[in-house]
């Protein structure tokens, strides 16, 4: 299994440009989940998906982000217009949910983005 | 949102020595996980206990539940430097969402 990819793997991009960050999850889950770590406030939970509905998305930080799930094998997170403070390490994770609790997410590498 | 404190933030010791990274909290939750990160990679899951006073041991680490499920510990026997990371606790909320805590980053010196 290729596990979760997450493209691209670095972006560097000027303030008031449009990012968009990529995420195929695990074939077969159906649950993804898109996460942002830096060092002042950790992993922070923006939103995930089931069944690629959103569900849960009171993480998101403001109008500026949204983020879409068109299938079941193909995520994005855009960032428009971009900000110096949307600068860290943005993850992409997925599990499959049958119902019951304690779900393995499995984590991408992460896409690193730098706005300058 | 629940909030999980870990303690401590930073820790570096000598390979073979034993160390004990905590997280705590003031909410119960449903079940607690701890993954470790290595640089450049995404978290990876090492265990999840979900009964009050459970323990789990996975070859030199040994994971315990509080009993009233609102705490958690991860204990490490004779450190090596291969163990060096950042250990992350994760409390499972309503519908399997996470809250992590800020993380413990571990360095094992050789």
């Amino acid at each position: 299994d290729a596990g979760v990819i997450q493209s691209p793997r670095h972006e560097v991009t000027e303030m008031g440009q449009e990012v968009t960050l990529r995420c195929k999850p695990i074939s077969g889950h159906n649950s993804l989940f898109w996460y942002r770590q830096t060092m002042m406030r950790g992993l922070e939970l923006l939103i995930y998906f089931n069944n690629n509905v959103p569900i849960d998305d009171s993480g998101m930080p403001e109008d500026r982000f949204s983020a879409k799930m068109p299938n079941a094998s193909f995520s994005t997170l855009k960032i428009q217009p971009s900000e110096p403070r949307d600068s860290a390490v943005y993850f992409c994770a997925s599990s499959f949910r049958s119902g019951g609790p304690q779900e393995t997410q499995y984590f991408g590498p992460g896409t690193r983005l730098l706005v300058l | 949102t629940q909030l999980l404190e870990q303690s401590p933030q930073f820790l570096s010791i000598q390979e073979g020595e034993n160390l004990t990274v905590y997280c705590n909290s003031s909410s119960v939750f449903s079940s607690l996980q701890w993954y470790r990160q290595e640089p450049g990679e995404g978290p990876v899951l090492l265990v999840t206990v979900v009964t009050g006073g459970e323990v789990k041991k996975l070859k030199r680490l040994t994971f315990q539940f509080g009993d009233a499920r609102k705490d958690s510990s991860l204990h490490i026997t004779a450190a090596q430097p291969g163990d060096t990371g950042l250990y992350l606790c994760a409390g499972e909320e309503y519908g399997n969402k996470l809250v992590f805590g800020a993380g413990t980053i571990l360095r094992v010196k050789s």
